[in-house]
């Protein structure tokens, strides 16, 4: 069965600090994998995209790595601000037309 | 920048209701997706459209029904509302199903609870 899952379920951190989030997936036959930011009460908004041959993606603060062997992603936050406060989804999509979802990871940086 | 528009914020209904949730994209995306966010789940597909009058069902389509009488407006219906629909519901919209532009563009979710 398809699956993604994340770890941790929640992290607290300060702020200014760097944290690594955890994405673990198996679904086949892969296609790219995306991590996702979604604001409360927001939707979600795609932070980077990793396709077979990519193993690390950044976007400012933001860095994705992927490693298809192991079927393990990690998005990596530097120096977090108070507006890094989210929840971060990891999304895996085949080859047809299949989205999965994680449960997402919920975090939040105190000043 | 794609914009997806849902109609409304919150909502409120009783059981028994029936409901109407629309989405509005103005990217002239073929695809359009209805999800429901719950707390401790991964967004689960409740329908999908690729194209005008075309759906497929998702994971989750019992006591759902969609329609899509126009490119970029897609609506989902819940014939009798009831509370274990209660949730978080996110429209999306992407240009493609494959490649780089399956990128999913979403609304600001609309939290339907029916008492």
């Amino acid at each position: 069965k398809n699956q993604v899952e994340q770890s941790p379920q929640s992290l607290i951190i300060l702020e200014g600090k760097n944290c690594t989030l955890q994405c673990n997936y198996t679904v086949s036959p892969f296609s790219n994998l995306r991590w996702y930011k979604q604001d409360t009460g927001r939707g979600p908004v795609s932070l980077t995209i990793m396709t077979f041959s990519e193993n690390t993606k950044s976007n400012g603060r933001y860095t994705a790595t992927l490693d298809a062997d192991t079927k393990q992603s990690s998005l990596h936050i530097t120096a977090s601000q108070l507006s890094d406060s989210a929840s971060y989804i990891c999304v895996v999509k085949d080859y047809g037309q299949n989205f999965v979802f994680g449960p997402g990871t919920r975090l939040s940086v105190l000043p | 920048d794609v914009k997806v528009t849902q109609s409304s914020r919150y909502l409120v209904k009783r059981t028994g209701e029936k409901v109407f949730l629309e989405c509005v994209q103005d990217m002239d995306h073929e695809n359009m997706f209805w999800y429901r966010q719950d707390p401790g789940l991964g967004l689960r597909l409740i329908y999908f459209s690729y194209d005008v009058k075309m759906k497929e069902k998702g994971d989750i389509p019992e006591g759902y029904s969609v329609s899509r009488e126009k490119k970029e407006r897609f609506s989902l219906i819940l014939e009798s509302a009831s509370t274990n629909q209660t949730s978080m519901y996110l429209c999306a919209s992407s240009l493609l199903l494959q490649g780089a532009k399956d990128e999913q563009f979403f609304g600001p979710g609309t939290r339907l609870t029916v008492l």
